[in-house]
């Protein structure tokens, strides 16, 4: 069975500073996928970066970048220039594909920006 | 492009209830996922469908049961409500074979 662990419930980040969210996560497999789902207080969850395991480059969509570790089972998302409307609950995800893409998630790291 | 969508966004039930809850797939998706996410926690998967079959479950009780149609739109049924069932569900399609789910905005349900 795979496991995604969150050890950061709560983080804090000065507006217009950098941010390191944590990830670990547990599986036999070796293609797999992974993501940053954020969610706000209107509760959608949405997607925020997504990286495909046998890809060795890290995955960057704007302010957004991640640390993939494959050895060590580590994915951490790195914000950059933190704005307000980041403020979310951050969620890491997994899955991989055998035609059942089901979404392993972690427990979320409460994420405030602090004006 | 329409995004995934999901009825009712509230719902209040007594236990002992029967409760269906709507999802319409993002435009081109042919699979929809249910999600479980209780509160402070991470969504928990329910099941998937696809083809109108389901396609994938995770570990929840035979009481959740649910529908895709052709036009790949999905409802998810409680049964027997619990008090333990109180949650935000949370619907997400995809198009079969590419692992990326985006997510409706989720019906939050409070079980008395």
């Amino acid at each position: 069975a795979q496991t995604v662990t969150q050890s950061q419930p709560e983080m804090s980040v000065q507006e217009a500073e950098t941010v390191t969210l944590s990830c670990t996560y547990d599986t036999s497999e070796s293609d797999y996928y992974l993501f940053w789902y954020k969610q706000p207080p209107s509760r959608q969850m949405i997607l925020v970066i997504r990286q495909e395991a046998y890809k060795q480059q890290n995955a960057t969509e704007n302010r957004f970048s991640v640390n993939f570790q494959k050895a060590a089972k580590s994915f951490s998302l790195k914000i950059s220039d933190s704005q307000l409307g980041d403020a979310a609950m951050y969620f890491c995800a997994f899955t991989i594909y055998f035609g059942n893409e089901k979404l392993t998630f972690g427990t979320g790291t409460r994420l405030t920006i602090i004006p | 492009e329409t995004g995934v969508t999901q009825s009712p966004t509230h719902l209040i039930k007594t236990r002992g209830q029967q409760v269906t809850l709507r999802c319409s797939s993002q435009s081109g998706h042919n699979t929809v996922s249910w999600y479980q996410q209780a509160l402070g926690q991470g969504p928990q998967f329910i099941f998937q469908y696809y083809r109108e079959e389901e396609n994938g479950r995770g570990n929840f009780p035979p009481r959740f049961s649910g529908l895709q149609f052709p036009n790949y739109s999905s409802e998810l049924n409680v049964n027997a409500l619990e008090l333990d069932d109180s949650a935000l569900y949370l619907c997400a399609s995809s198009f079969h074979g590419v692992e990326t789910q985006y997510f409706g905005p989720g019906t939050r349900l409070l079980v008395l």
